[in-house]
């Protein structure tokens, strides 16, 4: 299966951009990154989705690196609300999600 | 729209026994997947359902695990008997067959064994 490795904790200011790495070194041709973000006590929340291009929608950009081996995840002006465990997971054949460690991240006022 | 519903929240139980949880997708979802995470662990795929077919269940950690889908709709797992290890939160997902915007995952069951 193709794993991802994200660094386990990130702070950041309120009101700058948090830019959090995944790493997916074994991704193959055809399988997508996602990623999802969990605040306490609820499931994972649907963030972002990209194959090769950048992304970009309300909520956060993507930045998938050209040989597609790792990917950032922007979100460009963060609050305190956007503190949450953050998911970068590669889905795989018939829609099954593998899921890596997650990141913590932490705003601070 | 109501969302993914997962019951129970919560559920403790003593090893040896018998739980069923229970997942109710959105309307029209006819994708259906189980995940768990267990403590300290990465979430983990379960399985998979298309409709009441099971399309993949590759992530089913032992016979001790039985998931249905009765009419395409709702889906149990029931884990029994329990044990200790298998204690960790439950999520269920959803999605319509054309998956390109995600799943939308349930907030799920934390099952304790004691």
């Amino acid at each position: 299966d193709a794993k991802t490795t994200q660094p386990p904790s990130m702070d950041c200011a309120e009101g700058r951009a948090a830019n959090l790495p995944c790493n997916h070194s074994t991704i193959s041709g055809n399988e997508y990154v996602y990623w999802y973000r969990q605040i306490h006590s609820q499931g994972p929340q649907y963030i972002i989705h990209g194959l090769k291009n950048n992304e970009t929608n309300e909520m956060a950009s993507l930045i998938i690196t050209e040989d597609r081996k790792s990917s950032t995840l922007i979100l460009p002006h963060a609050t305190l609300r956007d503190t949450a465990v953050y998911y970068c997971a590669i889905i795989q054949g018939a829609q099954k999600l593998v899921f890596g460690q997650g990141t913590r991240l932490t705003i601070n006022p | 729209e109501a969302g993914v519903t997962q019951f129970p929240s919560h559920s403790v139980i003593e090893k040896g026994q018998t739980v069923t949880l229970r997942c109710d997708p959105i309307s029209g979802h006819d994708n259906l997947y189980w995940y768990r995470r267990v403590m300290g662990k990465e979430i983990k795929f379960l399985l998979h359902f298309v409709k009441e077919s099971k399309q993949d269940e590759s992530g089913m950690p032992n016979n001790r695990f039985l998931a249905e889908r009765t009419g395409g709709t709702y889906s149990t797992l029931k884990v029994q008997p329990a044990e200790l290890e298998d204690s960790g939160v439950y999520f269920c997902a959803s999605s319509q067959l054309d998956r390109l915007y995600g799943y939308t995952f349930g907030s799920g069951t934390r099952l304790t064994v004691v």
